[in-house]
């Protein structure tokens, strides 16, 4: 059975501050993936990485930075959060090739105050 | 890049009718086409996908055709239930990592 982990379901952080957000997958997926998750929006990709230490911008990169120093490890990272930045974050992982499911991660529900 | 837009953003059914939501992409080199429910407080889950060289497939209760002429997609749900409420979203890829582009997402109630 795929798990996908994040380190919190819940955070709250101050304006300024730098903000780790982190995910494991216990599959050996290739590929994760960080979206955004805001009402009206769908879905949105931040970064995605396809290997270690590999890594591409999503559509909404600005404000957000990635790690991948590990197969099953995807950091998310927000340099200096903005309330801008609150919202729901999303990780998933998947095996290379397109026809593939994106396994999700339970969300990690962000405040900026 | 893809675009994916999807119709309508709510949806109210009674139980036992059918739910249809509509999807359609901007890029035709697009070939890869799953839809992700997400219940409630949980992660989104995929219920059903399609590839561009099929027009139709159908598990039980959910069916998703595929018009790649005109660049739309749908999904059917017939004898709606509640535990069917939930968010839908349709999406939609083209390259070997597996990225993909979402739609908005559909909030499905059905009503008892």
């Amino acid at each position: 059975d795929v798990k996908v982990t994040q380190s919190s379901r819940y955070l709250v952080k101050r304006t300024g501050e730098k903000v780790f957000l982190e995910c494991v997958q216990d599959m050996d997926h290739e590929n994760m993936f960080w979206y955004r998750q805001d009402p009206g929006l769908g879905l949105r990709l931040i970064y995605f990485s396809y290997d270690v230490k590999m890594k591409e911008k999503g559509d909404i990169p600005e404000g957000y930075s990635v790690s991948r120093e590990k197969k099953e490890r995807f950091s998310l990272i927000l340099e200096s959060a903005s309330t801008n930045q609150t919202s729901m974050y999303l990780c998933a992982s998947t095996t290379t090739g397109s026809w593939h499911e994106q396994y999700f991660g339970p969300g990690t529900r962000l405040t900026v105050t | 890049g893809e675009n994916v837009e999807q119709h309508p953003s709510t949806l109210s059914v009674q139980e036992g009718d059918s739910a249809v939501i509509k999807c359609t992409y901007s890029d035709s080199a697009s070939n890869y086409f799953p839809w992700y429910k997400q219940e409630l407080g949980k992660r989104p889950q995929l219920i059903i996908d399609i590839r561009s060289n099929v027009g139709e497939k159908k598990d039980q209760r959910i069916a998703v055709t595929l018009n790649k002429t005109a660049k739309h997609f749908s999904l059917h749900i017939t004898e709606t239930q509640p535990e069917d409420s939930a968010v839908y979203f349709c999406a939609a890829s083209k390259d070997s990592w597996g990225k993909l582009q979402f739609g908005a997402g559909t909030q499905v109630v059905v009503t008892p």
